[in-house]
């Protein structure tokens, strides 16, 4: 099975910007439109930050943001502030199996 | 406002069928315009996709999963329902249903439910 590869851990200190990778092996996030991410905090639900690579859902910051370029799909914070600090995970899909696939997610640290 | 509960037993022995349902409310399960699906999340790990099903039944499946889920939908009671077989302790998750936010698999999971930790255990 392909994989959407994330780095394990990012940091940034408040006001700066920080980007997170999600890179897929063969063309799983370079053919698509279909990138999400998703912020969970410890213990809590996931939430929808970015659909379609770089919708934002109604209510979420405009700090946040989305990109892609060729195989890899990028999630931006801006502004960084210390309710940032979660694990961030992408998803995307596969089309020749019609398999969904979460990345393994990123922490990020608000120093 | 939309909202989707798990339900189902939070011990579940080896070998035996994982079952849980997930109770829509706030909203029809029948809308044509979403899928609704499972995710699980092993303690301390990632997001794993389990599947994905439509109200009229059509399903969709993670492959490395296949042969042991089934999801249902009872679009009379506003649920639908998840059992996996044959489970082992690598099973063990928090359990999660969602709602895609449109009728195509690679949608966007736009309401979760809160989750459910199933641990199998003898």
């Amino acid at each position: 099975q392909s994989a959407l590869t994330q780095p394990a851990s990012v940091s940034g200190s408040p006001g700066q910007s920080i980007t997170i990778s999600c890179t897929g092996i063969s063309s799983d996030v370079g053919d698509y439109k279909y990138v999400s991410w998703y912020q969970q905090h410890p213990g809590k639900v996931p939430k929808l930050m970015i659909y379609d690579v770089s919708n934002r859902p109604s209510g979420v910051s405009n700090r946040f943001s989305g990109s892609k370029s060729g195989s890899t799909a990028s999630l931006t914070i801006s502004g960084l502030q210390a309710e940032d600090e979660a694990n961030y995970f992408c998803c995307s899909y596969i089309r020749s199996s019609r398999y969904v696939i979460f990345g393994g997610g990123t922490k990020l640290t608000v120093l | 406002q939309l909202q989707l509960q798990e339900s189902g037993p939070g011990l579940v022995k080896p070998s035996e069928t994982l079952s849980l349902t997930c109770t829509v409310s706030g909203g029809s399960i029948s809308s044509s315009g979403y899928y609704w699906g499972w995710i699980r999340q092993p303690p301390g790990k990632g997001l794993e996709w389990i599947g994905t099903i439509y109200y009229s039944g059509s399903t969709y499946h993670n492959p490395s999963l296949k042969s042991r889920v089934t999801i249902s939908v009872d679009t009379s009671k506003n649920q639908f329902s998840l059992k996996l077989s044959s489970v082992t302790a690598t099973d063990t998750a928090v359990y999660y249903c969602a709602r895609l936010d449109r009728v195509v698999v690679a949608g966007s999971f736009d309401y979760w439910g809160q989750g459910t930790l199933v641990t199998v255990s003898s």
